[in-house]
């Protein structure tokens, strides 16, 4: 089925750095999310975007919506231990709710 | 309950067993979806219903897998003669409605189908 481009695949962070990751689409979407999913539990939405050119902060997380509609892209600012895991982004764009998700972007902290 | 509710957690089955995976959405959710992860991977999607009305079943990967949602609560997806491509593990998440600012759906924690 069709995934997202998602990158990096994975990164390593040190405790306190900045990190960035993005999303690309090769259709529109009215809608991008971001979710993170820990080991053994389902995804949990950290950031919604409605609006293209959106830009969102929650908490030390900020996403924003791409101007073509095709893309999104989300920052975590001054990294800490317990925001390792895996972090998805998905789209929609159908009349109905089903999401289209990325491949994923491993957090992993730098030993 | 208080959020998605899925059983059984992990699953082992024979290849060739029949299995049927739970879910329980969040009361008064009309929005059900199945996902499907695959090691390593995101979730894709397999089927949608609003209440008892599956309304897409377009991500079904074969006549081998079927749902229902008969009185629009607990859903339950089957899978019929498994086969090792269905290791996966199986998501499901419900929302008060299928779009829209603050509608977005609730994962449940998954269930883990191991063929062997």
């Amino acid at each position: 089925g069709q995934q997202l481009n998602q990158s990096p695949q994975s990164m390593f962070i040190q405790e306190g750095e900045d990190v960035s990751m993005n999303c690309t689409s090769s259709s529109i979407f009215n809608t991008w999310l971001w979710y993170k999913q820990d080991p053994g539990e389902g995804p949990v939405l950290l950031i919604a975007l409605y609006k293209a050119g959106e830009l969102t902060s929650n908490g030390r997380l900020t996403a924003q919506f791409g101007i073509t509609r095709k893309d999104s892209f989300l920052n975590i600012s001054a990294s800490i231990p317990s925001d390792v895991g895996i972090y998805f982004c998905a789209g929609r764009g159908g009349s109905q709710g089903n999401l289209i998700f990325g491949k994923g972007t491993k957090l992993s902290v730098k030993p | 309950g208080a959020g998605v509710s899925q059983s059984p957690r992990y699953k082992v089955a024979k290849r060739g067993q029949d299995v049927a995976l739970r879910c329980d959405p969040i009361s008064g959710h009309v929005s059900l979806f199945w996902y499907q992860q695959a090691l390593g991977q995101g979730p894709e999607f397999l089927t949608y219903f609003q209440n008892e009305a599956q309304l897409d079943k377009s991500g079904l990967p074969s006549d081998r897998f079927f749902a229902e949602r008969p009185e629009g609560s607990v859903s339950t997806l089957k899978i019929q003669r498994t086969q090792q491509e269905d290791s996966a593990v199986y998501l499901c998440a419900s929302s008060l409605w299928d779009r829209g600012v603050g509608t977005e759906a609730f994962f449940g924690q998954g269930t883990r189908l191991t063929v062997v």
